[in-house]
């Protein structure tokens, strides 16, 4: 069964205190990686796609990494406008247009 | 581009009503989602268009729930009877295939 597990639930980070989230899955063949943010009363804002192992993507603080069973976003320096909840979602290669979304780490960084 | 638009951005019924969720994709997408998003089971996928056809409801709670794509920039979900457990964010997202999904903002629905 395809699963995806994201930890820790919740981090509460010093601003300037870097730190990386971990998107552990399961899928039955890889078709892609995808992070979001969302922030409270909003839907999920796209962040990055990841498709194969050994692939990084970056934006301004933010970095994802890819290997064969998981996926960190790295958060370099992180300011408190970086607090949100940060999804993981995989996409299977068979086909299918469905994601399976982990439940997310609740990331607060203190001034 | 507008983005993926959703109304109404909040509901309050009382149990039994019908409810109507409503979403316009963003143009030029051909698949659409239905998300709910609660605390204790996270983000589930609801069901997926694909040129306006249903490919998959199987996360569709019961029959209570229905949804519908007419044409390719309306879609609705339903819920008849609505109950207090059916209390949740509701999010629609379009995608190009099966490239990168964007949400919409969301509908809060609570059932008293």
């Amino acid at each position: 069964e395809d699963q995806v597990t994201q930890s820790p639930e919740a981090l509460r980070l010093q601003e300037g205190e870097s730190s990386s989230l971990n998107c552990s899955y399961t899928v039955s063949g890889l078709r892609g990686l995808f992070w979001y943010r969302q922030d409270p009363g909003k839907g999920p804002e796209f962040l990055f796609t990841l498709y194969s192992a050994g692939e990084e993507k970056e934006k301004e603080r933010l970095k994802a990494t890819l290997t064969k069973k998981e996926s960190f976003l790295h958060i370099t320096a992180p300011k408190p406008e970086d607090s949100a909840t940060y999804l993981c979602a995989v996409q299977a290669s068979s086909g299918t247009y469905k994601y399976i979304f982990g439940t997310g780490t609740r990331l607060k960084v203190l001034a | 581009d507008a983005g993926v638009i959703q109304s109404p951005r909040h509901e309050v019924t009382e149990m039994g009503q019908e409810v109507t969720l409503r979403c316009k994709p963003i143009s030029g997408h051909n698949s659409l989602f239905w998300y709910r998003q609660t605390m204790m089971r996270g983000l589930e996928l609801l069901i997926y268009f694909n040129n306006n056809v249903p490919i998959d409801d199987s996360g569709m709670p019961e029959d209570r729930f229905s949804a519908k794509m007419p044409n390719a920039s309306f879609s609705t979900l339903k819920i008849q009877p609505s109950e207090p457990r059916d209390s949740a964010v509701y999010f629609c997202a379009s995608s190009r295939n099966t490239d990168t999904q964007y949400f919409g903002p969301g509908t809060r629905l609570t059932v008293l």
